[in-house]
Protein backbone atom coordinates (compact mmCIF):
# COMPACT_ATOMS: atom_id res chain seq x y z
CA UNK A 1 0.00 0.00 0.00
CA UNK A 2 1.27 3.30 -1.09
CA UNK A 3 1.64 5.72 1.57
CA UNK A 4 -0.58 8.49 -0.25
CA UNK A 5 -3.35 7.17 -2.41
CA UNK A 6 -5.01 9.52 -4.85
CA UNK A 7 -7.49 9.02 -7.80
CA UNK A 8 -5.38 9.94 -10.58
CA UNK A 9 -8.96 10.95 -12.47
CA UNK A 10 -9.44 12.39 -15.45
CA UNK A 11 -11.95 14.85 -13.51
CA UNK A 12 -14.49 16.86 -15.74
CA UNK A 13 -17.05 18.80 -14.46
CA UNK A 14 -18.97 22.07 -16.08
CA UNK A 15 -18.50 25.47 -15.17
CA UNK A 16 -19.70 27.00 -11.95
CA UNK A 17 -19.68 22.91 -9.92
CA UNK A 18 -18.64 22.34 -7.22
CA UNK A 19 -15.64 19.52 -7.04
CA UNK A 20 -14.54 17.61 -4.57
CA UNK A 21 -10.93 16.18 -4.56
CA UNK A 22 -9.66 13.61 -1.72
CA UNK A 23 -6.67 11.55 -0.33
CA UNK A 24 -5.89 9.03 1.89
CA UNK A 25 -3.07 7.81 3.30
CA UNK A 26 -1.56 5.42 5.85
CA UNK A 27 1.53 6.61 8.46
CA UNK A 28 -0.31 8.43 11.00
CA UNK A 29 2.60 10.25 12.32
CA UNK A 30 1.62 12.37 9.36
CA UNK A 31 0.34 16.29 10.78
CA UNK A 32 1.09 18.62 7.66
CA UNK A 33 -1.07 18.64 4.87
CA UNK A 34 -1.29 20.66 2.01
CA UNK A 35 -3.01 20.98 -1.84
CA UNK A 36 -0.52 21.95 -4.88
CA UNK A 37 -1.90 23.13 -8.15
CA UNK A 38 0.22 21.96 -10.97
CA UNK A 39 -0.57 23.50 -14.82
CA UNK A 40 0.71 21.54 -17.72
CA UNK A 41 4.88 22.19 -17.83
CA UNK A 42 5.11 24.34 -15.01
CA UNK A 43 5.98 23.53 -10.90
CA UNK A 44 3.62 22.87 -8.01
CA UNK A 45 1.94 26.00 -6.80
CA UNK A 46 1.05 25.74 -3.09
CA UNK A 47 -2.75 26.42 -2.66
CA UNK A 48 -3.38 25.42 0.70
CA UNK A 49 -2.12 24.33 4.17
CA UNK A 50 -3.68 22.76 7.08
CA UNK A 51 -1.63 21.80 10.27
CA UNK A 52 -3.22 18.24 11.84
CA UNK A 53 -6.95 17.98 11.30
CA UNK A 54 -9.66 20.50 10.71
CA UNK A 55 -11.09 22.95 7.65
CA UNK A 56 -9.34 25.50 5.88
CA UNK A 57 -11.49 28.16 3.98
CA UNK A 58 -9.28 30.66 1.33
CA UNK A 59 -11.76 32.40 -1.06
CA UNK A 60 -13.35 29.57 -3.54
CA UNK A 61 -11.27 26.77 -1.81
CA UNK A 62 -11.80 24.41 1.26
CA UNK A 63 -9.32 21.99 2.71
CA UNK A 64 -10.61 19.47 5.13
CA UNK A 65 -8.04 16.95 7.02
CA UNK A 66 -10.11 14.04 8.88
CA UNK A 67 -7.01 12.10 10.55
CA UNK A 68 -9.32 9.73 12.81
CA UNK A 69 -10.04 8.24 8.69
CA UNK A 70 -6.88 9.31 7.83
CA UNK A 71 -8.62 11.10 4.87
CA UNK A 72 -8.06 14.99 3.26
CA UNK A 73 -10.50 16.72 0.92
CA UNK A 74 -10.08 19.99 -1.32
CA UNK A 75 -13.25 21.26 -2.31
CA UNK A 76 -13.58 24.02 -5.15
CA UNK A 77 -16.83 26.40 -5.32
CA UNK A 78 -18.11 27.77 -8.09
CA UNK A 79 -15.27 26.08 -10.57
CA UNK A 80 -13.60 28.26 -13.68
CA UNK A 81 -11.93 26.66 -16.55
CA UNK A 82 -8.82 28.33 -15.07
CA UNK A 83 -9.00 26.13 -12.39
CA UNK A 84 -8.33 23.15 -15.06
CA UNK A 85 -5.35 22.00 -13.92
CA UNK A 86 -3.35 18.77 -11.70
CA UNK A 87 -3.94 18.73 -8.24
CA UNK A 88 -2.16 17.32 -5.86
CA UNK A 89 -2.06 16.50 -2.05
CA UNK A 90 1.26 16.23 0.04
CA UNK A 91 2.07 15.72 3.44
CA UNK A 92 4.75 15.68 6.32
CA UNK A 93 5.62 13.88 9.41
CA UNK A 94 7.22 17.06 10.91
CA UNK A 95 7.69 20.65 10.73
CA UNK A 96 9.95 22.72 8.42
CA UNK A 97 12.48 20.39 6.96
CA UNK A 98 10.57 16.98 6.82
CA UNK A 99 10.32 16.15 3.14
CA UNK A 100 6.80 16.20 1.51
CA UNK A 101 5.11 12.80 0.49
CA UNK A 102 2.93 13.22 -2.84
CA UNK A 103 -0.29 12.20 -3.78
CA UNK A 104 -0.24 10.55 -7.96
CA UNK A 105 -2.43 14.12 -8.54
CA UNK A 106 -5.83 14.38 -10.17
CA UNK A 107 -6.62 16.09 -13.69
CA UNK A 108 -9.39 18.26 -13.23
CA UNK A 109 -10.89 19.48 -16.75
CA UNK A 110 -13.45 22.30 -15.79
CA UNK A 111 -15.62 22.99 -18.88
CA UNK A 112 -16.64 26.40 -19.87
CA UNK B 1 10.19 39.15 -5.57
CA UNK B 2 11.87 36.25 -7.72
CA UNK B 3 10.55 32.60 -7.05
CA UNK B 4 12.47 29.71 -7.44
CA UNK B 5 14.38 29.69 -10.80
CA UNK B 6 15.72 26.41 -12.53
CA UNK B 7 18.35 26.07 -15.68
CA UNK B 8 17.88 24.76 -17.97
CA UNK B 9 14.03 24.56 -18.83
CA UNK B 10 14.27 21.28 -21.16
CA UNK B 11 17.30 19.14 -21.81
CA UNK B 12 18.31 16.07 -24.33
CA UNK B 13 20.80 13.43 -23.18
CA UNK B 14 21.73 10.37 -23.90
CA UNK B 15 22.12 6.80 -22.36
CA UNK B 16 25.23 7.10 -20.04
CA UNK B 17 25.93 10.79 -20.28
CA UNK B 18 25.97 13.45 -17.28
CA UNK B 19 23.49 16.07 -16.35
CA UNK B 20 23.90 19.32 -14.39
CA UNK B 21 20.71 20.93 -13.20
CA UNK B 22 20.70 24.71 -11.54
CA UNK B 23 18.42 26.18 -9.39
CA UNK B 24 18.22 29.61 -7.01
CA UNK B 25 15.85 29.55 -3.97
CA UNK B 26 13.13 32.12 -3.63
CA UNK B 27 14.80 35.16 -1.78
CA UNK B 28 15.52 34.83 2.04
CA UNK B 29 14.79 31.18 1.38
CA UNK B 30 18.43 28.81 3.02
CA UNK B 31 17.15 25.14 2.31
CA UNK B 32 17.00 23.91 -1.33
CA UNK B 33 15.08 20.38 -1.92
CA UNK B 34 15.20 18.83 -5.37
CA UNK B 35 12.05 16.27 -6.39
CA UNK B 36 11.72 14.02 -9.28
CA UNK B 37 8.47 13.78 -11.26
CA UNK B 38 7.74 11.44 -13.69
CA UNK B 39 4.97 11.10 -16.41
CA UNK B 40 1.34 11.17 -14.68
CA UNK B 41 3.26 10.74 -11.28
CA UNK B 42 3.71 13.08 -8.22
CA UNK B 43 6.90 14.25 -6.92
CA UNK B 44 9.30 12.19 -5.04
CA UNK B 45 11.95 13.47 -3.10
CA UNK B 46 15.34 13.41 -3.77
CA UNK B 47 17.18 14.86 -1.38
CA UNK B 48 17.73 18.13 0.41
CA UNK B 49 20.31 20.70 1.32
CA UNK B 50 21.18 23.20 4.14
CA UNK B 51 24.37 24.91 5.09
CA UNK B 52 26.03 23.41 2.10
CA UNK B 53 24.86 20.19 2.98
CA UNK B 54 23.06 17.29 2.51
CA UNK B 55 20.70 16.73 5.06
CA UNK B 56 18.33 13.97 4.11
CA UNK B 57 18.00 11.84 0.66
CA UNK B 58 15.10 9.92 -0.40
CA UNK B 59 15.42 6.57 -2.33
CA UNK B 60 17.49 7.51 -5.31
CA UNK B 61 21.01 5.92 -6.12
CA UNK B 62 24.39 7.61 -5.66
CA UNK B 63 24.39 8.65 -9.72
CA UNK B 64 22.30 11.27 -8.08
CA UNK B 65 24.39 13.81 -6.36
CA UNK B 66 24.31 17.45 -5.78
CA UNK B 67 25.48 20.38 -3.82
CA UNK B 68 24.75 23.88 -2.13
CA UNK B 69 26.58 26.98 -2.75
CA UNK B 70 27.14 30.02 0.49
CA UNK B 71 24.53 31.99 -2.08
CA UNK B 72 22.22 28.74 -1.20
CA UNK B 73 21.87 28.30 -5.24
CA UNK B 74 22.23 24.58 -5.58
CA UNK B 75 23.12 22.05 -8.41
CA UNK B 76 21.78 18.49 -8.93
CA UNK B 77 23.87 16.11 -10.86
CA UNK B 78 22.84 12.63 -12.49
CA UNK B 79 25.73 10.62 -13.90
CA UNK B 80 24.91 7.53 -16.08
CA UNK B 81 21.86 8.30 -17.51
CA UNK B 82 19.25 6.16 -17.82
CA UNK B 83 16.30 5.83 -19.89
CA UNK B 84 14.13 5.66 -16.55
CA UNK B 85 15.84 8.89 -15.60
CA UNK B 86 13.64 11.14 -18.01
CA UNK B 87 11.50 13.56 -15.69
CA UNK B 88 10.70 16.84 -14.57
CA UNK B 89 13.17 17.73 -12.06
CA UNK B 90 11.87 20.14 -9.34
CA UNK B 91 13.68 22.31 -7.19
CA UNK B 92 11.81 23.37 -4.33
CA UNK B 93 12.65 25.75 -1.65
CA UNK B 94 12.17 26.71 2.26
CA UNK B 95 13.35 28.09 5.33
CA UNK B 96 15.15 25.43 7.27
CA UNK B 97 13.35 26.43 10.88
CA UNK B 98 9.91 27.58 11.08
CA UNK B 99 7.96 27.12 7.93
CA UNK B 100 6.85 23.14 5.93
CA UNK B 101 6.22 25.28 3.09
CA UNK B 102 7.70 24.51 -0.23
CA UNK B 103 8.18 26.94 -3.32
CA UNK B 104 8.72 25.28 -6.50
CA UNK B 105 10.31 26.02 -9.70
CA UNK B 106 8.91 25.28 -13.09
CA UNK B 107 11.27 22.48 -13.21
CA UNK B 108 13.85 21.02 -15.76
CA UNK B 109 12.29 18.86 -18.63
CA UNK B 110 14.98 16.26 -18.69
CA UNK B 111 14.77 13.69 -21.74
CA UNK B 112 17.07 10.81 -22.04
CA UNK B 113 17.35 8.85 -25.29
Amino acid sequence: QKEVEQDPGPLSVPEGAIVSLNCTYSNSAFQYFMWYRQYSRKGPELLMYTYSSGNKEDGRFTAQVDKSSKYISLFIRDSQPSDSATYLCAMSAGSGNTPLVFGKGTRLSVIA
Amino acid sequence: DAGVTQSPTHLIKTRGQQVTLRCSPKSGHDTVSWYQQALGQGPQFIFQYYEEEERQRGNFPDRFSGHQFPNYSSELNVNALLLGDSALYLCASSFWEGSEKLFFGSGTQLSVL
